[in-house]
């Protein structure tokens, strides 16, 4: 079955700080990953997503992630961060070929100024 | 582009009462997604249709769920009748086609409350 872990609820870090939000999958075949911000009030924005080739991939607002196999984990990246980065982040994964996406649980990241 | 539309934005309603739910996706997509949100679930795949036909409808909760796409523009999800634990915030999404690899784009959700 396929399962997608966020082991964080909560992320703070200081503006202008790296920040990581890590994401850990189980799927069989090959694995397609996503990453979703959420704000208040409003729908999942498409961030960025792996599906083959260079393990680290560039998405919007500054934001990476870092596909590693062997570790089977997926961690969204920012070498900077901003205070209006304050969001829930969402991971998901799809495999085996199929259409259902599953998301995990979300992590709130906290930037302080 | 306008992105995927949903109305309403709130709806309030009383146990019992019929609620109709709207969505229309991004122009040229053909396949079409409802979720509901939940603190408790997360996020959860209702129903997925793809070129306007149901393909998996198994994440539907029960009987008083239906979903239809009369065409490639509207869809609908109704609950009939609706019950308090119904209270969620429910999204649409589309992507261009139905290939695993495609981007899902979300509404901005229908945040539903059954008192």
């Amino acid at each position: 079955a396929q399962s997608v872990a966020q082991p964080e609820d909560q992320v703070n870090v200081a503006e202008g700080n790296p920040l990581t939000v890590k994401c850990t999958y189980s799927v069989s075949g090959n694995p397609y990953l996503f990453w979703y911000v959420q704000y208040p009030n409003r729908g999942l924005q498409f961030l960025l997503k792996y599906i083959t080739g260079d393990n680290l991939v560039k998405g919007s607002y500054g934001f990476e992630a870092e596909f590693n196999k062997s570790q089977t984990s997926f961690h969204l990246k920012k070498p900077s961060a901003l205070v209006s980065d304050s969001a829930l982040y969402f991971c998901a994964v799809r495999g085996g070929g199929g259409f259902k996406t599953i998301f995990g649980a979300g992590t709130r990241l906290f930037v302080k100024a | 582009d306008a992105g995927v539309i949903q109305s309403p934005r709130h709806e309030v309603t009383e146990m019992g009462q019929e609620v109709t739910l709207r969505c229309k996706p991004i122009s040229g997509h053909n396949s079409l997604f409802w979720y509901r949100q939940t603190m408790m679930r997360g996020l959860e795949l209702l129903i997925y249709f793809n070129n306007n036909v149901p393909i998996d409808d198994s994440g539907m909760p029960e009987d008083r769920f239906s979903a239809k796409m009369p065409n490639a523009s509207f869809s609908t999800l109704k609950i009939q009748p609706s019950e308090p634990r119904d209270s969620a915030v429910y999204f649409c999404a589309s992507s261009f086609t139905g290939d695993p690899t495609d981007t899902q784009y979300f509404g901005p959700g229908t945040r539903l409350t059954v008192l």
